[in-house]
């Protein structure tokens, strides 16, 4: 069974800090790994779709890198806002969606 | 562009009841993927249908399935409803291709007394 880690499973900050999660996932054949947002209350979000080694995308103050050789994604935040709270979930992509439990991340203003 | 919509919103069912959920996808997406999101397991994967076939299936008793029409909308069943298949439904839609983005419906709360 193949399993997706996420650390840290919850995390608060200040408005401005910066700050990054984790996402692990077994390093074997896959397509691609997603990076969601899911706020409370509505629908997961998609934030990046990485399929290659060293691929790095950017969406305003959030970005993400991906290992494929060591098994890992970063997600960074910089300079965190109040509207950036909400659950992370990353997801290793097979022929199917498999998802890490979550970052939860609350940004206190 | 609509989104993914799902219908019902909430739903709450006894057991032994079956369920049918419904699910629109954006226009032009062919592939939707169902999930089960419950707070002990995370987001499950149930199944994805492409072009009214199944592609693929998550580990998942017999007593769930789906179908999906021409017009790519799908529906998702339960028979026999138990306790422990109350959670959140979510839908999924993509163009088709494995590396696509997937955009989530707002899910089906599905309550099982």
């Amino acid at each position: 069974i193949l399993n997706v880690e996420q650390s840290p499973q919850s995390l608060h900050v200040q408005e401005g800090d910066s700050t990054n999660f984790t996402c692990s996932f077994p390093s074997s054949n896959f397509y691609a790994l997603h990076w969601y947002r899911w706020e409370t209350a509505k629908s997961p979000e998609a934030l990046f779709v990485m399929t290659l080694n060293g691929d790095e995308k950017k969406k305003g103050r959030i970005s993400a890198t991906l290992n494929t050789k060591e098994g890992y994604s970063y997600l960074y935040i910089k300079g965190s806002q109040p509207e950036d709270s909400a659950t992370y979930l990353c997801a290793f992509d097979t022929d199917k969606l498999i998802f890490g439990t979550g970052t939860r991340l609350q940004v206190f203003p | 562009k609509a989104g993914v919509t799902q219908t019902p919103r909430y739903l709450i069912k006894t057991r032994g009841q079956q369920v049918t959920l419904s699910c629109s996808p954006i226009s032009g997406h062919r592939s939707v993927s169902w999930y089960q999101q419950t707070p002990g397991q995370g987001l499950q994967f149930l199944f994805e249908y492409f072009s009214e076939t199944q592609r693929n299936k998550g580990n998942f008793p017999g007593r769930f399935s789906g179908r999906q029409f021409s017009n790519s909308r799908s529906e998702m069943n339960v028979s026999t409803l138990e306790l422990g298949d109350s959670a959140l439904y979510l839908c999924a839609s993509s163009l088709d291709s494995r590396t696509d983005t997937q955009y989530f419906g707002p899910g089906t709360r599905l309550t099982v007394l």
